[in-house]
């Protein structure tokens, strides 16, 4: 079965500071990835999708980047803000199944 | 389109009542799903169906839940009878064979 872990669970950063977030999954078998943003008592908002043929998406200052063969995907936050503080969750696509990661909660300190 | 539409959106009930919740997702989509959300277990699937087809029930807790989806622009997630240990937060989502759309959720609690 495929799972999917984000570390950290957790991260602080000061506003105007480029971050990363990581997405790992086991089962590089995989259709595509896709990112989501989650505020709090909110539901799932999409962010980016990534198609197993493709290696990178971007959308404004958002940035994912998918390596199926090291079952890695990466969300990049560049010149982060305070708005962008909420619990962002990655889901691989396989089968006709969603895998979601746990979320990492960001908090961008003004 | 308005998107995912969740019904209701907060429901607080006894233990031992019947719950209803309802989905209404986005027009053309084939595939809808049911999660549960809470903050000890993270996101779950609990039933999918594809073009009103129930997939896999598999995360389905219980013979206490139940899922229809009797056509194309409706589906229920119906609990009987309810117990404090389903309070959560119940996600409704459609998509298609590649990406999907959530719901604002219902926020249940059982006492």
């Amino acid at each position: 079965k495929q799972e999917v872990t984000q570390i950290p669970a957790a991260l602080s950063v000061p506003e105007g500071e480029n971050l990363v977030l990581n997405c790992s999954f086991t089962d590089s078998a995989i259709y595509n990835l896709q990112w989501f943003r989650q505020d709090p008592g909110k539901g799932l908002t999409s962010l980016l999708l990534i198609q197993s043929s493709q290696r990178e998406q971007t959308s404004g200052r958002l940035n994912a980047s998918l390596d199926k063969s090291s079952g890695r995907s990466t969300l990049y936050i560049a010149a982060s803000q305070p708005g962008d503080s909420a619990t962002y969750l990655c889901a691989a696509r396989g089968g006709n199944q969603f895998y979601f990661g746990t979320g990492t909660s960001l908090t961008v300190i003004p | 389109d308005a998107g995912v539409i969740q019904s209701p959106r907060h429901e607080v009930t006894e233990m031992g009542q019947e719950v209803t919740l309802r989905c209404k997702p986005i027009s053309g989509h084939d595939y809808l799903f049911w999660y549960r959300q809470t903050m000890m277990r993270g996101l779950e699937l609990l039933i999918y169906f594809n073009n009103n087809v129930p997939i896999d029930d598999s995360g389905m807790p219980e013979d206490r839940f139940s899922a229809k989806m009797p056509n194309a622009s409706f589906s229920t997630l119906k609990i009987q009878p309810s117990e404090p240990r389903d309070s959560a937060v119940y996600f409704c989502a459609s998509g298609t064979h590649y990406e999907q759309y959530f719901g604002p959720g219902t926020r249940l609690t059982v006492t």
